[in-house]
């Protein structure tokens, strides 16, 4: 079945620090990948999402590229603040699967001032 | 827009007792989704709505029940819970159930189970 690894937390960086969070995934054919966010008390928000290969999602100075032949969307940003203090979950949607997300287990991200 | 809202925010049960979790979205969205919360599992799905009058089950059913009570509403009941259904339950819905819709998700529902 479809699954989603992400590298475990928690990460811990400086403001203005680079961020990348790794994650890879197994799934048939081409789903559509997603990156949520989730800040402490509160429930899950889209980040950003990639519905085919070598689309690039980009929001709030993040971005991930979708990357078929390594099954990647790996997460970045070039300067972190300390409201970026979250957990990241990576996420994909099977086409065949409709719109049933499989979600990886989460990053958490303490960025220090 | 309130988006999409759960009750209670918080509940502790104790094993065996019952308890109906509510969700409600007010974005006119077509499918709704229950997951449940698990440190270092990310979420899971337990059953979800592709359209009003539909439901099924999705990773982790067992002990769970569900209503699609209108196109707004989408409950989830625990019929004699058990400590293994501690756990966080969020509520999502999407405009449809493309792979490609976002979902939106509720605050969430903290139950503890005793």
């Amino acid at each position: 079945g479809d699954s989603v690894t992400q590298m475990e937390g928690p990460v811990t960086l400086s403001e203005e620090a680079f961020l990348t969070i790794n994650c890879t995934y197994t799934a048939t054919g081409y789903p559509s990948l997603f990156w949520y966010v989730q800040y402490p008390g509160e429930g899950l928000q889209l980040l950003l999402k990639a519905t085919k290969a070598d689309d690039k999602g980009s929001n709030k100075g993040f971005e991930a590229t979708y990357r078929k032949e390594t099954t990647s969307f790996h997460l970045e940003k070039g300067s972190v603040q300390v409201s970026d203090s979250a957990v990241y979950f990576c996420a994909l949607s099977g086409k065949a699967a409709g719109n049933k997300l499989t979600f990886g287990g989460g990053t958490r991200v303490l960025v220090k001032p | 827009n309130a988006g999409v809202t759960q009750t209670p925010k918080f509940q502790v049960l104790k094993t065996g007792q019952s308890m109906t979790l509510q969700c409600a979205q007010d974005m006119n969205h077509n499918s709704m989704y229950w997951y449940r919360q698990d440190p270092g599992m990310g979420l899971r799905l337990i059953y979800y709505s592709a359209s009003e009058g539909t439901t099924d089950k999705g990773e982790v059913p067992n002990g769970y029940n569900v209503s699609r009570l209108n196109k707004r509403e989408f409950s989830l009941r625990l019929e004699s819970a058990a400590p293994s259904q501690t756990s966080v339950y969020f509520c999502a819905s999407s405009e449809a159930s493309r792979d490609t819709d976002t979902q939106y998700f509720g605050p969430g529902t903290r139950l503890t189970v005793l």
